[in-house]
């Protein structure tokens, strides 16, 4: 089945860049579908980053959008996110998901936690 | 930004039925986006429950119901069980943000 990993540091200084990478299994990024990313502030809701399309398409949270960019690599059968100039309020756990056509996030990866501080 | 509107909490005791709204405007429920529902347990990663307004994922008890009517949609939990208590979110495109937004979330909480 259909899994998702995401990695990177856990730990990033305020103003550098946040980088993460998502690993799928059991699907050919190249096959076709969406994928995003999504992020949880501790104790909070959850809040849509971007999304991209195997052929690199990329859609972005206009909140975000001036720091985010999202690629993939489809010889990796990966997509990364990368969010620069963090701060404290970067501070939350990410998540990387598939998106049916429906526009549903359908299968997440575990998450992982990212702390903006120095 | 949250766009989409929940309760912060609803209650009801095992076996009970209960309902968590999600409220929205005409750029995004009642533009006719479809709206999505998932299930967050403690420590956990989302889970899909409901896609498309009220189709269930293979999996998901036939407890768990959606439904969508004019800028609101509902999510319903009938026979209400202990394992059921965590947040809730509901999601939707919005044509004014370009984008997916998820509701404010609803802790359901089993008396």
């Amino acid at each position: 089945q259909v899994q998702l990993q995401e990695s990177g540091p856990g730990l990033v200084k305020p103003s550098e860049t946040l980088s993460l990478t998502c690993t799928v299994s059991g699907y050919s990024i190249s096959s076709g579908y969406y994928w995003g990313w999504i992020r949880q502030p501790p104790g909070k809701g959850l809040e849509w980053i971007g999304s991209i399309y195997h052929s690199g398409s990329t859609y972005y949270n206009p909140s975000l959008k001036s720091r985010v960019t999202i690629s993939v690599d489809t010889s990796k059968n990966q997509f990364s996110l990368k969010l620069s100039s963090v701060t404290a309020a970067d501070t939350a756990v990410y998540y990387c998901a598939k998106i049916r056509r429906s526009g549903a996030f359908d299968i997440w990866g575990q998450g992982t936690m990212v702390t903006v501080s120095s | 930004q949250s766009v989409l509107t929940q309760p912060p909490s609803v209650s009801g005791a095992p076996g009970q039925r209960v309902t968590i709204s999600c409220t929205g405007s005409s750029s995004n429920i009642g533009a006719g986006y479809d709206v999505h529902w998932y299930q967050q347990l403690p420590g956990t990663a989302p889970k899909l429950l409901i896609y498309g307004n009220s189709n269930r994922p293979s999996g998901v008890p036939d407890r768990f119901s959606g439904s969508k009517s004019g800028t609101s949609a509902s999510l319903a939990i009938s026979g209400l069980q202990a394992e059921d208590e965590a947040d809730y979110y509901c999601q939707s495109y919005d044509s004014s943000l370009s984008g997916y937004v998820f509701g404010t979330g609803t802790k359901v909480t089993v008396l």
